[in-house]
């Protein structure tokens, strides 16, 4: 089993849909969540990171992470076109930047 | 400075060569991880440089690879007799680390080396 798990869709919604991106984890010592987007033939960016449980929004994106039930999740309000790339969830532990992460969901959002 | 810069982007050779990707991170960054990315996959570790120590490797990285970061600046993965299975995206990300548990230690990315073996 593996210790990050993501449904890797693929997903397509229109634009303007609200769009739920999820992942489970295993490893109680993570503490620090992050979802990263990557374009295709282009490296992982960075968009959001949280620390233990609790929810945290940025714009139109929100993460939402629930360590009673290893749950992490990431919201995308009015999504655009623009928002079309692959989610990547990661999580690590308190000791170092080793990052674990998800398969990746494929996203498409069309006009 | 511009983010993390990966030379070449793209390799193709042949099975039984030896390849060598670079990895030049952003200045002020300290840490310095090498990951591989398959079709369909999220990034996998593969290993991780503090300044120019190497502090863990991963299982996947087999006695074909080796990794090094002389004087803590840029990286070299380097992988020798080149299998098919090693055709991947080799993703490097830099970091900086303010010693501790300093917060979410972010990870920045830079575009990848896409390496096929034929």
């Amino acid at each position: 089993q593996k210790e990050v798990e993501q449904d890797p869709g693929p997903l397509s919604v229109p634009e303007g849909a609200i769009v739920s991106l999820n992942c489970t984890y295993s490893n109680s010592a993570f503490q620090y969540f992050m979802w990263y987007r990557q374009y295709s033939r282009k490296g992982p960016e960075l968009l959001m990171y949280t620390y233990s449980s609790g929810n945290k929004e940025d714009g139109r994106f929100t993460a939402q992470v629930d360590k009673s039930s290893k749950y992490i999740s990431l919201f995308i309000r009015d999504s655009q076109p623009s928002d079309s790339a692959t989610y990547l969830c990661a999580s690590r532990g308190t000791s170092y930047g080793k990052l674990t992460f998800g398969q990746g969901t494929i996203l498409t959002v069309h006009p | 400075d511009t983010g993390v810069s990966q030379d070449p982007r793209h390799k193709i050779t042949k099975r039984g060569q030896n390849v060598t990707f670079r990895c030049d991170p952003i200045s002020e960054h300290n840490r310095l991880y090498w990951y591989r990315q398959t079709l369909g996959q999220g990034p996998e570790f593969l290993t991780y440089f503090q300044n120019e120590a190497q502090l863990e490797k991963s299982r996947l990285l087999s006695d074909r690879f080796s990794a090094e970061r002389p004087k803590g600046s840029f990286s070299t993965l380097e992988i020798q007799r080149t299998e098919q299975g090693d055709s991947a995206m080799y993703l490097c990300a830099s970091s900086l680390d303010l010693g501790r548990d300093s917060g979410a230690n972010v990870l920045t990315f830079g575009a990848g080396s896409r390496l096929t073996v034929l």
